[in-house]
């Protein structure tokens, strides 16, 4: 079955600082993966997809993702974190029973 | 405007009632999931449904009920055997092709008191 693993509970940055998020997943075949973000209280919204392709991946406010078969990781960044960025961010993976696995998430903090 | 509705925001009841949870979305989409968020727990599958009339456990269904009587609707019950109902619950849906991405509600927050 497929699995999830974000290392990081928490992270804290600086607004204007980089962030990046890991993301490591185990999975037989070749992954759909996805990077959802959740505001307290909301529900979530995705930030972007991996499907096949370029390894490359953007999407919404100014996130990006990178596919590394080798390391089975989808890591995401922002190289500019703005106070709006605070939220829960959660890597997921779809597996062959159509079913998608979530990591635990990463709390990110903002501090000014 | 296309989505994923879910009433209420927020709900309480007491020890020993069982409590229905609204869904409802509009984007035509065959299947449907709900999920339960603890703190430091991510998502747990409660159940799914892929096709109207039928639907599966997912991975923590005990204490939980669900129909799917129509395509937009997927209703969860949460019932007295549930042991620690208080969470917070996401429906989804996804879409009808490989990738299965999923679209979710904003939620409902659940208190038991």
């Amino acid at each position: 079955a497929q699995s999830v693993t974000q290392p990081d509970i928490h992270i804290t940055v600086s607004e204007g600082a980089s962030l990046e998020l890991r993301c490591n997943y185990s999975y037989g075949a070749t992954p759909y993966l996805f990077w959802y973000v959740q505001s307290p209280g909301q529900g979530l919204q995705l930030l972007l997809k991996y499907f096949s392709g370029d390894t490359l991946v953007q999407g919404i406010k100014g996130f990006e993702a990178e596919f590394k078969r080798s390391q089975s990781s989808f890591n995401l960044r922002k190289p500019s974190v703005h106070w709006s960025d605070a939220a829960e961010y959660y890597c997921a993976v779809v597996g062959n029973d159509y079913k998608l696995s979530f990591g635990a998430g990463t709390t990110v903090t903002v501090r000014a | 405007d296309g989505g994923i509705t879910q009433s209420p925001k927020y709900l309480f009841r007491k020890e020993g009632q069982n409590v229905t949870l609204s869904c409802e979305q509009n984007l035509n989409h065959d299947a449907m999931y709900w999920y339960r968020q603890d703190p430091g727990q991510g998502l747990r599958l409660i159940y799914y449904s892929q096709i109207v009339n039928d639907f599966q456990k997912g991975d923590i269904a005990e204490g939980y009920s669900v129909s799917r009587e129509k395509k937009e609707s997927f209703p969860l019950t949460v019932t007295s055997a549930q042991k620690n109902p208080t969470a917070f619950y996401l429906c989804a849906s996804s879409l009808p092709d490989r990738t299965h991405e999923q679209f979710f509600g904003p939620g409902t927050r659940l208190t038991v008191l």
